[in-house]
């Protein structure tokens, strides 16, 4: 079946800009994930869902970066006022269930570039 | 919060041998623990997990080890080939409270089978 996708799979932003990246989980997937991938380095967390509810956005680097997923499904990450230490990798994941034992699935990724 | 801390950050081996990537992690609570491979410019790929209540987990060519007393676990990889070329992520998931639960990954290791 369909993995996780994100759109775009790149994003050039000057700095200063508003940019939304989209995260399509696998259908009927519970739980879905944000993470923060820089050059070299392991994912880190960024917020977590269920269905539609915003369990935890405790990895959230600033007020500038807002996350919602208000049907339960697809997720969009927002990043407002882009800086250039916001260029990364933005990994979306989604599991079937909550609870620590199902596993994560990760989409390709959106590479933000901020110029 | 956990803390994953993941040995070597590279490795190289000839075809054939053997590799064996090592982690720790700082969280007694922590009860699930996956590994993924992620290839250049691709999503990480969940390639093996283990939960806290078995000590060993085999999948043909790759196995884990966990040994909940000394909080660290081991990715093993035999008669390895080329296309195990990659970088590996050990992952260990922890509770956050809410009814949250957080990935927390190492920092990877950079493996090269040459041929």
């Amino acid at each position: 079946g369909a993995g996780v996708s994100q759109s775009p799979r790149y994003k050039v932003a000057k700095r200063g800009q508003d940019v939304a990246l989209r995260c399509d989980p696998i259908s009927g997937h519970v739980s879905l994930f944000w993470y923060q991938q820089a050059l070299g380095q392991g994912p880190e967390f960024l917020t977590y869902f269920q269905n539609e509810a915003q369990l935890d956005k405790s990895g959230l680097p600033s007020d500038r970066f807002f996350a919602e997923r208000p049907e339960g499904s697809v997720s969009t990450l927002k990043i407002q006022r882009t800086q250039q230490e916001d260029s990364a990798v933005y990994l979306c994941a989604s599991s079937q269930l909550g609870g620590s034992y199902y596993e994560q699935y990760f989409g390709p990724g959106t590479r933000l570039t901020v110029t | 919060g956990e803390n994953v801390e993941q040995h070597p950050s590279t490795l190289s081996v000839q075809e054939g041998d053997s590799a064996v990537i090592k982690c720790t992690y700082s969280d007694s609570a922590s009860n699930y623990f996956p590994w993924y491979k992620q290839e250049l410019g691709k999503r990480p790929q969940l390639i093996i997990d283990i939960r806290s209540n078995v000590g060993e987990k085999k999948d043909q060519r790759i196995a884990v080890t966990l040994n909940k007393t000394a909080k660290h676990f081991s990715l093993h990889i035999t008669e390895t080939q080329p296309e195990d070329s990659a970088v590996y992520f050990c992952a260990a998931i922890a509770y956050s409270g809410a009814g949250s639960y957080q990935l927390t990954f190492g920092k990877g290791t950079k493996l090269s089978v040459i041929p």
